[in-house]
Parts: structure tokens; sequence; C-alpha cells
């Protein structure tokens, strides 16, 4: 049974550095095809694909926030870990990873979410 | 990057069909995906490859996608299924992921 949980910060000021973590179970990040991707969902709007990474550590980034976004993982952890710099109060959202087996081009599990507010 | 189109909202009455679809430039070469999302609820695949439906949901779940649109019917609609819908690809051209605006079904 693959599953998946966020954890992280609720509350973030402005120009700081939100760190987020994915803590899966039921499958490894170091099989072959495996990835794990970031999503998020500001309240009331749709859903923003952010970034991705595959078992062979290969990174995709969405190409507006490429520049402030990091993801790495840990597999020994079962731990994928995204970084976003500079933090403003529009990147106030529901933040979700959600796991993916290639060759299938969806995302099939989702982790609950974890809502991050960026106030001072 | 690859720009996918849905209604904003959907209003259909207990019974009958709601039809929600997603529009995008030649949509019908690409695989196309549906997730529905509950208030405060992560997403769940409804359909997949179009057509397909995990197991555990619903025969009243379809899909079709052909042209320049793809679309989610949902038969004989209960209560239960109002929630809001998003289509989903991967853009082939730059291996990302694109999610629609996602649509809000209301049952009367």
């Amino acid at each position: 049974q693959i599953t998946l949980k966020e954890s992280g910060p609720t509350l973030v000021k402005p120009t700081q550095t939100l760190t987020l973590t994915c803590t899966f179970s039921g499958f490894s990040l170091s099989t072959s095809g495996v990835g794990v991707g970031w999503i998020r969902q500001p309240p009331g709007k749709a859903l923003e694909w952010l970034a991705l990474i595959y078992w062979n550590d290969d990174k995709r980034y969405s190409p507006s926030l490429k520049s402030r976004v990091t993801i790495t993982k840990d597999t020994s952890k079962n731990q994928v870990v995204l970084t976003m710099t500079n933090m403003d109060p529009v990147d106030t959202a529901t933040y979700y990873c959600a796991h993916r087996r290639a060759p299938q081009r969806y995302f099939d599990y989702w982790g609950q979410g974890t809502l991050v507010t960026v106030s001072s | 990057s690859y720009v996918m189109t849905q209604p904003p909202s959907v209003s259909v009455a207990p019974g009958k069909t709601a039809r929600i679809t997603c529009g995008g430039n030649n949509i019908g070469s690409k695989s196309v995906h549906w997730y529905q999302q509950k208030p405060g609820q992560a997403p769940v695949l409804v359909i997949y490859y179009d057509t397909d439906r995990p197991s555990g949901i619903p025969e009243r779940f379809s899909g079709s996608n052909s042209g320049n649109t793809a679309a989610l019917t949902i038969s004989r609609v209960e209560a239960g299924d109002e929630a809001d819908y998003y289509c989903h690809l991967w853009d082939s051209s730059s291996d990302h992921p694109v999610f629609g605006g996602g649509t809000k079904l209301t049952v009367l």
C-alpha cells in the first residue's frame, strides 16, 4: 500500500525559505521508473506542478519557479524534500507530494497535503 | 508550455448526465487523465489514459478525447459527485506534468 505524507511549517514569513518533507511508504525511490513530485494549490485555485525527482536523481522543475525551487531525495529515509526560497504571500497554498511510476504519465497516489501560510 | 482550458463550473440535476470538458491544441493526440477533488481532500484519479477507470471508480465515470477536446462524463449524477474536477496530462515536449484550471461540479 502506497502512502505519502507531507510535513513542514504551517507558517513562514515573507522572504524566508520553505522546507517541506514528503515521507512515503509502500515503494522505493531506488526502483527504476519511480518518481515523486510536488504540486501546490492556493486556496480556491487550481493545482500547480512545482517539481519532480526520479529514482535516478533526474530532476524536473516548473519553468516559472525553477529559480526558487530545489528538490532532493533521501532514499534511505524514504523522503523527498522541497525547498522554496524567497517566500511571498502569493505562495500561500496547500502543498502536495505525489507518486508517479513511469511509463505511466500521471500521479496515481497523493499525500493529504499540508497548508503553508506566508504572512508576517 | 501546453495549456488546457476547463469551464469554471458545471451544474447538473441529480440523476442526469454531467459533461466536463478540457480544451487544448490537438489534445486528442495526447493522453488525458482526470482527478476528482472534494473539499479539504487530495485529488483522486478517476480516469487515466483518456478512458480507463482505476479500480473502485464507478462505471458512471467515463472519458473521451478527440480533436481539441477531452471530456469527463458522469452518468446518473449523485450528490456525492459534487467536487472539483481537473484534467491532467504529461507534456511530451517538456516532459512536464500540466493541469487544467479545474471545473466545479454542482449537483442541483
